[in-house]
């Protein structure tokens, strides 16, 4: 597998700044996913990185380090609807396998 | 309409019975996938699919099957369904890439009894 690592749990306030971390194995790298995903419904896609450095889109902004095997996606300006869990995934070599890591579970609170 | 449709959305069955979960996309995708998702575990791949000739076992395969009756319909059977089989399932698409993002159905919440 990917050997995809992320943190079980996290707690932030609304309106501050969280930062969610994902290790994975390199060997075999062709990118890194983050997907969303509230309680009881399906993974939506909020990024793709394949190459160093931060692409932001509006509140969400993802980063990654190749030579680290890192990324973390930030999130900004937190809102109680951003409580879901987060899921860091990998293609993997021949970008076909789609393997995701165990999910950070957000807890924004007021 | 969803482009991505599983059935049933839920299911109770009891052990030992045979059960198929259904997938079936309008997005004309090539790639299909079955998961499976269990508290803390986050998603888990059961096999994957690249298109009607190529099928792949994923991280959990064992206990399962699956069928590529045609490029939009992928389909995953418990032959013999037992109880720690209980868990959220869900299919996802995906187009040709390894950049392209991934379609979700709504999920099959299966539980055996």
């Amino acid at each position: 597998g990917q050997n995809i690592d992320q943190p079980t749990e996290m707690t932030a306030t609304e309106g501050a700044i969280v930062q969610i971390n994902c290790t994975y194995q390199t060997s075999g790298f062709n990118g890194l996913f983050w997907y969303q995903q509230h309680a009881g419904e399906a993974p939506t896609f909020l990024s793709y990185n394949v190459l160093d450095g931060l692409e932001e889109k509006g509140r969400f902004s993802s980063f990654l380090s190749r030579s680290k095997g890192y990324s973390y996606l930030l999130l900004k300006e937190l809102q109680m609807k951003d409580s879901a869990s987060y899921l860091c995934a990998s293609p993997g070599g021949g970008g076909n396998k789609l393997t995701f890591g165990t999910g950070t579970q957000l807890k924004v609170e007021l | 309409d969803a482009d991505v449709t599983q059935t049933p959305r839920n299911r109770i069955t009891k052990t030992g019975k045979r059960i198929m979960l259904e997938c079936s996309q309008t997005k004309g995708h090539d790639r299909m996938y079955w998961y499976r998702q269990d508290p803390g575990l986050g998603l888990r791949l059961i096999y994957y699919s690249f298109d009607v000739k190529d099928i792949n076992k994923g991280e959990i395969s064992d206990g399962y099957s699956v069928s590529r009756q045609a490029q939009a319909k992928f389909s995953l059977s418990l032959e013999s369904a037992i109880p720690n089989q209980t868990a959220l399932y869900f299919c996802a698409t995906r187009t040709g890439g390894s950049n392209t993002e991934a379609f979700f159905g709504q999920g099959t919440r299966l539980t055996v009894v």
